[in-house]
C-alpha cells in the first residue's frame, strides 16, 4: 500500500540557517510527489511537485526538493530560512486510485530569530 | 488562479446538531475532496467525488455524508455532530486534465462541537 512518512514531527532552526525536511514514501512505480505548506489557521499551499524529468525540483519561496528513487525519498530543502517560513509542511504522494493524495503526518517548523 | 472557498472559517455547534460544511471551486474541476486534519494525524480523507451526484468513501467516512448536486459545489454533512468530530476540515479540488493528482485547497473550517 502507498504511504508517506515524515519522521520529524517538529523542527526548530535559527533564522538564516539551512533547512532539510525529510519525506519517505512507499510506492510501486514512479510516484507523483508534492510538498505543501500550511501557515497557522490557513489551508494548504503547494510549494512544489515532481512527476517526471529532473529529479531536483524548484518551488516557490526559495524551496527545492530532490527525488531519490534509490532511497524512496523526496526531501525538502531551503538554504536560508526566514522567520516567515514557520509553518507546517506536508509531503504527499499521488495514488493510482483516481486522483487521490496520501499525506504524511506533517512537520512543524519553528524559526528562532 | 484556482479558488476554493469554504463557507465558514470557524463554526461552533452542539452535540446532536446537523452540520453542513460547504465548499465551492471556480475552476470547473471534476474532482473534489473533503479531509479532516488533526494534530499528529495529518490529513485524512473523508469523502471524495469525481462527478456530479457521484461520491466515494475515503478512509474515515463514518459519521459523515456528502452531497454534490452541482459540479462546483461539494457539501460535507455531519448528520448528528459529536465532540470527536471537533477538527479542522479542508476541502480540495483537482482536475483529471492535470494528469498528476495536484489538489488545490480551501482555507479550512475549524469546527468545534460542544
Amino acid at each position: 500500500a502507498q504511504s508517506v512518512t515524515q519522521p520529524d514531527i517538529h523542527i526548530t532552526v535559527s533564522e538564516g540557517a539551512s533547512l532539510e525536511l525529510r519525506c519517505n514514501y512507499s510506492y510501486g512505480a514512479t510516484p507523483y510527489l508534492f510538498w505543501y505548506v500550511q501557515s497557522p489557521g490557513q489551508g494548504l499551499q503547494l510549494l512544489l511537485k515532481y512527476f517526471s524529468g529532473d529529479t531536483l525540483v524548484q518551488g516557490i519561496k526559495g524551496f527545492e526538493a530532490e527525488f531519490k528513487r534509490s532511497q524512496s525519498s523526496f526531501n525538502l530543502r531551503k538554504p536560508s530560512v526566514h522567520w516567515s517560513d514557520a509553518a507546517e509542511y506536508f509531503c504527499a504522494v499521488g495514488t493510482t486510485n483516481g486522483d487521490k493524495l496520501i499525506f504524511g503526518t506533517g512537520t512543524r517548523l519553528q524559526v528562532f530569530p | 488562479d484556482v479558488k476554493v472557498t469554504q463557507s465558514s472559517r470557524y463554526l461552533v455547534k452542539r452535540t446532536g446538531e446537523k452540520v453542513f460544511l460547504e465548499c465551492v471551486q471556480d475552476m470547473d474541476h471534476e474532482n473534489m475532496f473533503w479531509y479532516r486534519q488533526d494534530p499528529g494525524l495529518g490529513l485524512r480523507l473523508i469523502y471524495f467525488s469525481y462527478d456530479v451526484k457521484m461520491k466515494e468513501k475515503g478512509d474515515i467516512p463514518e459519521g459523515y455524508s456528502v452531497s454534490r448536486e452541482k459540479k462546483e459545489r461539494f457539501s460535507l454533512i455531519l448528520e448528528s455532530a459529536s465532540t470527536n468530530q471537533t477538527s479542522m476540515y479542508l476541502c480540495a479540488s483537482s482536475s483529471w486534465t492535470s494528469g498528476n493528482n495536484e489538489q488545490f485547497f480551501g482555507p479550512g473550517t475549524r469546527l468545534t462541537v460542544l
